[in-house]
């Protein structure tokens, strides 16, 4: 199973709403990631958990919350979000040793925020 | 941080021509350079990868070549076909972080005129 799968595929929420993204691999890789992508511009890394801890936060506002349960699983929390904050959003996962290779995305769940 | 910069931003080749596509990176300790390959609506998926260790790889119609001292890297696809068209993103990644944080180009927009 090389597969990273992303719920829910599309996401509408107003800016009062609570929401949350996940994500889930199968690969044994201790390394997993958001990334956020805007339209005709590449992935912008937000977070990195390795072995399930929190270990790169690029200064992500907090209204986007991380949590990695488990070795499997990954969420990314969403509240009081800005129509700004419209966008494709990627996790990926890779082994998780110092210069690892290939990360493994998912396809992304595709947000709007009104 | 890391700075990766890509050219050109669109490439339009007739099918059987090559496409090359041009990165540059701004950090010497970088010393993993992925290239993705995003079909419109998908997931970035890993098309080649080269470690700094290495001058030069060949996969079937494509190759990265990557000069340490003037701290660039190309992609070359040969033999271009229809389906090569997509978007492309070279990347560099810096060793000594868990996992592997990827800082990509702005991307490179190909079509291929049948």
């Amino acid at each position: 199973d090389t597969e990273v799968t992303q719920t829910p595929k599309h996401l509408v929420m107003g800016m009062t709403n609570k929401k949350s993204l996940k994500c889930e691999q199968h690969m044994g890789h201790r390394a997993m990631y958001w990334y956020k992508q805007k339209a005709k511009k590449p992935p912008e890394l937000m977070f990195v958990y390795s072995y399930e801890k929190l270990s790169i936060n690029e200064s992500v506002p907090s209204r986007f919350s991380p949590e990695c349960p488990n070795s499997s699983l990954l969420n990314l929390h969403l509240h009081a979000l800005q129509p700004e904050d419209s966008a494709l959003y990627l996790c990926a996962s890779s082994q998780a040793q110092t210069g690892a290779g290939e990360l493994f995305f998912g396809e992304g769940s595709r947000l709007t925020v009104l | 941080g890391e700075n990766v910069e890509q050219h050109p931003s669109t490439l339009s080749v007739q099918e059987g021509d090559s496409a090359v596509i041009k990165c540059t990176y701004s950090d010497s300790a970088s010393n993993y350079f992925p290239w993705y390959k995003q079909e419109l609506g998908k997931r970035p998926q890993l098309i080649i990868d080269i470690r700094s260790n290495v001058g030069e790889k060949k996969d079937q119609r494509i190759a990265v070549t990557l000069n340490k001292t003037a701290k660039h890297f190309s992609l070359h696809i040969t033999e271009t076909q229809p389906e090569d068209s997509a978007v492309y993103f070279c990347a560099a990644s810096i060793g000594g972080a868990a996992g592997n944080k990827l800082t990509f180009g702005g991307g490179t927009r190909v079509l291929v005129k049948p």
